[in-house]
């Protein structure tokens, strides 16, 4: 069965610092792969989603980039986090763009 | 306009209402539709998953889609407290590097005892 694992769970960064956020898939290939992040509140804003190695499609202009180095690990980075980055990251993953499935998310504060 | 709109809520019912869960979309390139479940501080969990207009039950949920209206809906019967979380409504539609998936803002649903 698939699996997904995304880490850390929570995170406390100083404002300046670098971000990296990791996601790996089990179980299947060539997945669809997305980062989305959740604001206290609100709803999920989609912020990139691949799908293949080396392939990103942005949706919002930002600090965060993301990168695709195997067809199952999906990264989010920063090199300068700010107080708005904070929130609640989750990655998902999808085959021929059908129902997605969710890790369980990194909570982010930038203090 | 949003792609996606949902009512915030939050929606209070008691135990054992049929809760009626609603999105409505423009666009009209959306071809899957899904509702997922999402409690405090986790990941959402997928709850129905549809294509084609009408509806799908899967034990007391119930998944509609009206794609003329460009409405969907959750029904949800006997509602339990544990039924107490956000539900969120999700679509897909192709783009040019594949597809991509649309949320609305969630609805939060309590169900008190």
């Amino acid at each position: 069965s698939q699996t997904i694992h995304q880490w850390p769970a929570t995170l406390v960064q100083p404002v300046g610092s670098p971000l990296s956020l990791e996601c790996t898939v089990e179980g299947t290939s060539n997945p669809n792969l997305y980062w989305y992040r959740q604001a206290a509140g609100r709803g999920l804003q989609l912020l990139f989603y691949s799908v293949g190695i080396g392939q990103i499609s942005s949706e919002v202009p930002q600090n965060l980039s993301a990168s695709r180095p195997q067809d199952r690990q999906f990264i989010l980075s920063s090199k300068k986090l700010l107080l708005s980055d904070s929130g609640f990251y989750l990655c998902a993953w999808s085959v021929m763009g059908s129902e997605a499935f969710f890790g369980q998310g990194t909570r982010l504060t930038v203090v | 306009q949003k792609e996606v709109e949902q009512d915030p809520g939050p929606l209070s019912v008691p135990e054992g209402a049929i809760v009626s869960l609603n999105c409505t979309y423009s666009n009209s390139a959306f071809q899957y539709f899904m509702w997922y479940r999402q409690y405090s501080r986790k990941g959402p969990e997928l709850l129905m998953y549809t294509y084609s207009s009408g509806n799908k039950e899967d034990g007391r949920f119930t998944a509609q889609v009206d794609k003329s209206s460009k409405y969907i809906s959750l029904f949800i019967r006997d509602s339990q407290p544990s039924d107490s979380a956000t539900y969120l409504c999700a679509m897909s539609v192709w783009v040019e590097y594949g597809n991509k998936l649309v949320f609305g803002a969630g609805t939060i649903l309590r169900v008190k005892s």
